[in-house]
């Protein structure tokens, strides 16, 4: 499978700024998504990263608040703007293909103060 | 109600010990089964994919999905220390979405 790598790997932010998390992977995918998984709860799909266009967002995400890049096919940023005490969470990049099941990376770990 | 719905445990079993993990879900579009392993400080790990009901076994781990009780499990047998983690499922109707739905997880503890 896929080796995909995500940066940072952890971060401490202030109230209010926003921070780009990068989501890399070695080899062409074709589907990129982006989860977020919050303190004991489990993963929730933000949106999917589409090359050339705008990424589709879940319900209860907009594109003001998660910004999200996919300029070719191994590589996807995903913003986490304005942030509040409430984001707090671990941001996941999953890659995966039609009828395949997805691949994660080990996730960046946000605090915000 | 939730999608898929998963008991978070905790578990705790001795070393060799056959583990079951389960979720039941609500939708029956869902045609694609997934268990995860998710370590401490980690990403999910593949462990376990099938399509439609069945059963599947991969070295000490078996999944099956019943899709007439909407009801998915996960068998470890022979479980160790190094299976201490959490478990996710997680399933899709797999339309070009591609959206996962996820359980809570369970978080086993496998005592030596």
């Amino acid at each position: 499978s896929a080796v995909i790598s995500q940066k940072p790997s952890r971060d401490i932010c202030q109230r209010g700024t926003s921070l780009t998390i990068q989501c890399q992977v070695d080899s062409q995918v074709t589907m990129m998504f982006w989860y977020r998984q919050q303190p004991g709860q489990s993963l929730t799909l933000i949106a999917t990263a589409n090359q050339g266009s705008e990424a589709t967002y879940e319900s209860g995400f907009v594109i003001d608040k998660f910004p999200i890049s996919r300029p070719n096919l191994t590589f996807s940023t995903l913003t986490v703007s304005n942030m509040s005490p409430e984001d707090s969470s671990i941001y996941l990049c999953s890659v995966g293909a039609s009828n395949q099941p997805q691949h994660f990376g080990d996730g960046t770990r946000l605090s915000i103060l | 109600q939730k999608e898929v719905e998963q008991d978070p445990g905790p578990l705790s079993v001795p070393e060799g010990a056959i583990v079951s993990l389960n979720c039941t879900y609500s939708n029956s579009a869902f045609q694609y089964f997934m268990w995860y392993r998710q370590y401490s400080r980690k990403g999910p790990e593949l462990l376990m994919y099938t399509y439609s009901s069945g059963n599947k076994e991969d070295g000490r781990f078996t999944a099956q999905v019943d899709k007439s009780s909407k009801y998915i499990s996960l068998f470890i047998r022979d479980s160790q220390p190094s299976d201490s983690a959490t478990y996710l499922c997680a399933m899709s109707a797999w339309s070009n979405t591609g959206k996962l739905i996820f359980g809570q997880g369970t978080t086993l503890q496998v005592k030596p």
